[in-house]
């Protein structure tokens, strides 16, 4: 069975203090990793894909990356615009298009 | 905005009763998707339809199902509902062609279903 692990279940960061999220999976092969943001009271939001290891993707102050194993969700310089939950999802090879998410990261930025 | 339209935003109901959520599907969008979010297990595949056409079952219920239309809206439909069935539903939505893939899904803002 496809899981996702995601650490820290939360994390509360000042602003410009640069950090990273880190999310584990086990899946039996994998077709994609995908990042999203989830505002409260709002439907998740699509950030990147990931397909394999070594690739990196960057969006403003949000990097991620992919190993065999994890991946990372690095945060440079956040702001308190970037608080929200951010989640990982894996798409197993054979598994059609469902998405395995984890829990998610609660990100909190302060002034 | 996503593009994606649930309704109700809210629904509060007791125990036994029926309830229909309804998702209509970004413009052009043939792939409806829909997931349970609780507090305890996170957000977890139900169903998605394609065209119309079932294309993969999550961990959904017996108690549940759901259906997509010729206009391609979808409606999930729960019965018997009992406490443990309270969480946020959400649909989603994505630019899926036939027999491709895609992990980019366009989510809506959910139903919050209270059951009571």
């Amino acid at each position: 069975e496809d899981q996702v692990t995601q650490s820290p279940e939360a994390l509360r960061l000042q602003e410009g203090e640069s950090s990273s999220l880190n999310c584990s999976y086990t899946v039996s092969g994998l077709r994609g990793l995908f990042w999203y943001r989830q505002d409260p009271g709002k439907g998740p939001e699509f950030l990147f894909t990931l397909y394999s290891a070594g690739e990196e993707k960057e969006k403003e102050r949000l990097k991620a990356t992919l190993t065999k194993k994890e991946s990372f969700l690095h945060i440079t310089a956040p702001k308190p615009e970037d608080s929200a939950t951010y989640l990982c999802a894996v798409q197993a090879t054979g598994g059609g298009n469902k998405l395995t998410f984890g829990t998610g990261t609660q990100l909190k930025v302060e002034l | 905005d996503s593009g994606v339209t649930q309704t109700p935003k809210h629904l509060i109901t007791a125990t036994g009763q029926r309830v229909t959520l309804r998702c209509s599907p970004r413009s052009g969008d043939l792939s409806v998707y829909w997931y349970q979010q609780s507090l305890d297990q996170g957000l977890q595949f139900l169903i998605q339809y394609y065209n119309g056409e079932e294309r993969a079952k999550g961990n959904i219920l017996e108690r549940f199902s759901a259906q997509q239309f010729p206009d391609l809206h979808s409606e999930l439909n729960l019965s018997s509902l009992e406490l443990g069935d309270s969480a946020l539903y959400f649909c989603a939505s994505s630019a899926l062609k036939a027999g491709g893939n895609t992990g980019e899904l366009f989510f809506g803002e959910g139903s919050r279903l209270t059951v009571l």
